[in-house]
């Protein structure tokens, strides 16, 4: 069974800092992996999705890596800004039968 | 740019009402899925489809139905609600399984008197 786990659950920098967040999974062999970004009350939006063949994915100031033999992944942003601020999830399927999301980390950018 | 619309952002309903939850995505996407989502709990998978006509449960199903008579429609019904199904409901599609991107629309926020 796939399990998903994003530390820390809340992150508080001040604006201008690069950071990393991180998401770990139990089982490697894995489709895909997906990282989202949620604000208060709203629903998810993708921000990027990386391939299993893949190492990187970039999307302006995000950097999303993936390590499939050490079952991890980073979502990392450059330069927070207070608009940045969210709670962002990863997901990953399980095997062919449906996605299973990690709790998330709530971002806090201080101006 | 994908979009995916649920047409109630906010409903307060009663106990025991039946309860419809509208979901419209406008990209052509075989597979919709609805989830709900709880402080604690996570995003949790109730029902997809994968095609016309076609369901299949999801985690917790018990106590809703869908239904999906259009290709960019898809439904989530209540047939008798409870306090207990008052949460963020979401819904979402993509092309391709669970492989592919998936584009969720904004919540609606149900809460049963």
């Amino acid at each position: 069974k796939q399990e998903v786990t994003q530390i820390p659950a809340a992150l508080s920098v001040p604006e201008g800092e690069n950071l990393v967040l991180n998401c770990s999974f139990t089982d490697s062999a894995i489709y895909n992996l997906q990282w989202f970004r949620q604000d208060p009350g709203k629903g998810l939006t993708s921000l990027l999705l990386i391939q299993s063949s893949q190492r990187e994915q970039t999307s302006g100031r995000l950097n999303a890596s993936l390590d499939k033999s050490s079952g991890r992944s980073t979502l990392y942003i450059a330069a927070s800004q207070p608009g940045d601020s969210a709670t962002y999830l990863c997901a990953v399927p399980q095997g062919a039968q449906k996605l299973v999301f990690g709790q998330g980390t709530r971002l806090t950018i201080n101006p | 740019d994908v979009k995916v619309t649920q047409s109630s952002r906010y409903l307060v309903k009663r106990t025991g009402e039946k309860v419809f939850l509208e979901c419209v995505q406008d990209m052509d996407h075989e597979n919709m899925f609805w989830y709900r989502q709880d402080p604690g709990l996570g995003l949790r998978l109730i029902y997809f489809s994968y095609d016309v006509k076609m369901k299949e449960k999801g985690d917790i199903p018990e106590g809703y139905s869908v239904s999906r008579e259009k290709k960019e429609r898809f439904s989530l019904i209540l047939e008798s609600a409870s306090t207990n199904q008052t949460s963020m409901y979401l819904c979402a599609s993509n092309w391709a399984g669970w492989t592919g991107e998936l584009f969720f629309g904004e919540g609606s926020r149900l809460t049963v008197l």
